[in-house]
């Protein structure tokens, strides 16, 4: 499977300010994703970071709160902007992999925000 | 509207016994479900997967069973080790998608 990372591991950060979580790969893969897990929930899918094109985001989030990049097939970043204690969640970068015919999806450590 | 579900928050099971964790769906158009295990701090870890068309699926220690026409998935762990204490969430993909739809996990603790 992928080796995925993340950078921060974790951060504490003011209201109103912004985050930039990055996301390696060991490989080049074609699909990767962006999750956040709240306290106590289960992981929800923010948006699917596109190579060369913009990211496109699962209802309930917006391209001026969480904006992505994917400038190459190994590396994305998210961004949490002005940001809220209802932000305080875990961020996990995602991607998949073709195993048979089907794909399989492999996850990150994620980056534990905590927003004050 | 939650589509996937896992109702039992949490699970205890004494070492060498077997753990059952389940996870129930609403949406028919699912066809493929994964298991993944989480400990704190860490990403979730992929455990085992089944297609739709299949009912069982085995991989060592993990066994994982769909009923369709339930719509139930469960997971088997035996015998249980005191290391298979986690969060286990269940996700569920759209066919023609890439996109899973996850459950809100159940805590297993096993006890040495």
């Amino acid at each position: 499977s992928a080796v995925i990372s993340q950078k921060p591991s974790r951060d504490i950060c003011q209201r109103g300010t912004s985050l930039t979580i990055q996301c390696q790969v060991d490989s080049q893969v074609t699909m990767m994703f962006w999750y956040r897990q709240q306290p106590g929930q289960s992981l929800t899918l923010i948006a699917t970071a596109n190579q060369g094109s913009e990211a496109t985001y699962e209802s309930g989030f917006v391209i001026d709160k969480f904006p992505i990049s994917r400038p190459n097939l190994t590396f994305s970043t998210l961004t949490v902007s002005n940001m809220s204690p209802e932000d305080s969640s875990i961020y996990l970068c995602s991607v998949t992999q073709t195993s048979g015919s089907y794909n399989e999806q492999f996850f990150g450590p994620g980056t534990r925000l905590t927003v004050l | 509207d939650q589509q996937v579900k896992q109702n039992s928050p949490s699970l205890s099971v004494q070492e060498g016994r077997i753990s059952i964790l389940n996870c129930d769906y609403t949406n028919s158009m699912f066809d493929y479900f994964l298991w993944y295990k989480k400990y704190p701090a860490e990403g979730p870890t992929f455990l085992i997967s089944i297609s739709s068309i299949k009912d069982k699926n085995e991989d060592g220690r993990f066994t994982v069973f769909l009923n369709k026409s339930a719509k139930h998935l469960s997971l088997h762990i035996v015998p249980s080790q005191p290391g298979d204490s986690a969060v286990y969430f269940c996700a569920a993909r759209i066919s023609g998608t890439y996109k899973y739809i996850f459950g809100t996990g159940t805590r297993l603790k096993v006890l040495a």
